[in-house]
């Protein structure tokens, strides 16, 4: 069974571009939650969706947007990008909308913004 | 505001021995999942374990094991027999309402 697969692998933008991150979730999986993994920071939650509707959002500024398509994949915007932005942002995936549930996390893209 | 705190960002283990991540949390919620989660050199992070607040018995998977104190909120994990597979970034995370995980501690395996 295929695991989560994000894309691109690496993304090289400048100050000010938009980038968009695409995640395909484990077949059957109806969650997506995005993370951004800034160096010595761990993982800071982004967005969690769930059956096409936005369930929660982390405290990151409205320039981070998403949505989740009908195949239960998910795409993650980044508009007007900060040097700050740079990190590897992961996406996960579960089997329902439950809090206790595992997380199946990608490779993740790294994005660096110059 | 929840927060998750890992506060050795490095430890090692000689292979065989028992080595303990430790993990605080900071919550006013009643009701909340605590994970171990292992992200390897590969970057994929997998599960390791799982505890539901409300129970009071400590999760065990195999060799892991967590050691659980919801009034101290602190919720180690143990793993004993240490192997080079081991090797890894772990993190804690927690479950309410958000999701929080903590920054890391890195394990290193000494053969």
């Amino acid at each position: 069974e295929a695991g989560v697969t994000q894309s691109p692998t690496h993304l090289i933008k400048t100050r000010g571009q938009q980038v968009t991150l695409r995640c395909s979730p484990i077949s059957g999986h109806t969650s997506v939650y995005w993370y951004q993994q800034a160096l010595g920071l761990g993982l800071q939650f982004l967005l969690w969706y769930d059956e096409g509707e936005e369930r929660n959002r982390g405290n990151f500024p409205p320039r981070f947007s998403g949505r989740q398509f009908p195949n239960y994949s998910s795409e993650l915007n980044v508009n007007a990008l900060e040097l700050e932005d740079s990190a590897l942002y992961l996406c996960a995936s579960s089997l329902v909308e439950r809090l206790d549930n595992e997380q199946f996390f990608g490779p993740g893209t790294r994005l660096t913004v110059l | 505001a929840q927060t998750v705190t890992q506060s050795q960002p490095e430890m090692s283990v000689q292979e065989a021995e028992t080595v303990t991540l430790s993990c605080t949390y900071d919550t006013s919620e009643s009701d909340y999942y605590l994970f171990w989660y292992k992200q390897p050199p590969s970057r994929q992070m997998i599960l390791v374990i799982r505890q539901e607040a409300y129970k009071q018995q400590n999760a065990t998977e195999n060799r892991f094991s967590v050691n659980f104190q919801k009034a101290a909120k602190s919720f180690s994990l143990k793993i004993s027999d240490s192997q080079l597979g081991d090797a890894a970034m772990y993190f804690c995370a927690y479950t309410g309402n958000q999701f929080y995980f903590g920054t890391g501690t890195s394990l290193t395996v000494i053969p």
